[in-house]
């Protein structure tokens, strides 16, 4: 399977503590990309990556939240203190950077904060 | 600030109907324009991707329509069948990045 890779599908965490999840974008897309979707509602964007550059960044990323792309491949996605207003799925997606930039998404996963 | 808005939040047909689903956004200046499949629990599967200079795109039984001067796409799903219920999301790109601005999405129900 060469899609978009999500790690892990679910995780459960106690409120403070800090979780990492991982993103295995399709090999030959240089854009990959993190969304947070909330029930009932469509993804909002968080963030995203050209090669291992982080071009842009919303608002709705606290400093609690870091991203990074090491060496172009793989992105992790850390949250330190969860709080309840966490929880939510946090989808990746890839792309290749041609005149369409048509998304490729992962699965996500799904945080749930106690 | 753009903003996308779909209607209805929710539909329900009988199979084989055929059916619009319909998204608006208040920026005319857009990049792109993509509709989205969304299972639950699942990731989002890319359906149709509409340029700017574009009208409308078609893919099988789907078809999408950009109306960018009245700030309006339609997808148009021909003959629906069960295994297209799902949630659809319409997204308005701004500019050659994947950086998206969906809307909240119309889930789907066809009824065998």
């Amino acid at each position: 399977d060469t899609g978009v890779s999500q790690n892990p599908r679910h995780k459960i965490t106690k409120r403070g503590q800090n979780v990492t999840f991982r993103c295995d974008p399709i090999s030959e897309h240089n854009r990959l990309y993190w969304y947070r979707q909330t029930l009932g509602q469509g993804p909002e964007f968080l963030t995203y990556f050209q090669n291992e550059a982080q071009l842009e960044k919303s608002r709705l990323l606290s400093d609690r939240f870091s991203a990074e792309r090491p060496k172009g491949s793989f992105s992790t996605l850390e949250i330190q203190r969860t709080e309840q207003g966490d929880s939510a799925m946090y989808l990746c997606a890839s792309s290749f950077s041609d005149r369409y930039e048509k998304l490729f998404f992962g699965s996500g996963t799904q945080l749930s904060v106690l | 600030k753009q903003e996308v808005t779909q209607i209805p939040a929710a539909l329900s047909v009988p199979e084989g109907e055929n059916l619009v689903l319909n998204c608006s956004f208040t920026d005319s200046a857009i990049y792109n324009l993509q509709w989205f499949r969304q299972d639950p629990g699942k990731g989002l599967t890319s359906l149709l991707l509409i340029q700017s200079s574009q009208r409308e795109q078609t893919s099988g039984r789907l078809n999408a329509s950009l109306d960018k001067s009245s700030g309006r796409s339609t997808l148009y799903i021909a003959a629906s069948q069960p295994g297209d219920s799902a949630t659809y999301l319409c997204a308005v790109g701004s500019s050659n990045t994947g950086k998206l601005i969906f809307g909240q999405g119309t889930t789907l129900q066809v009824k065998p």
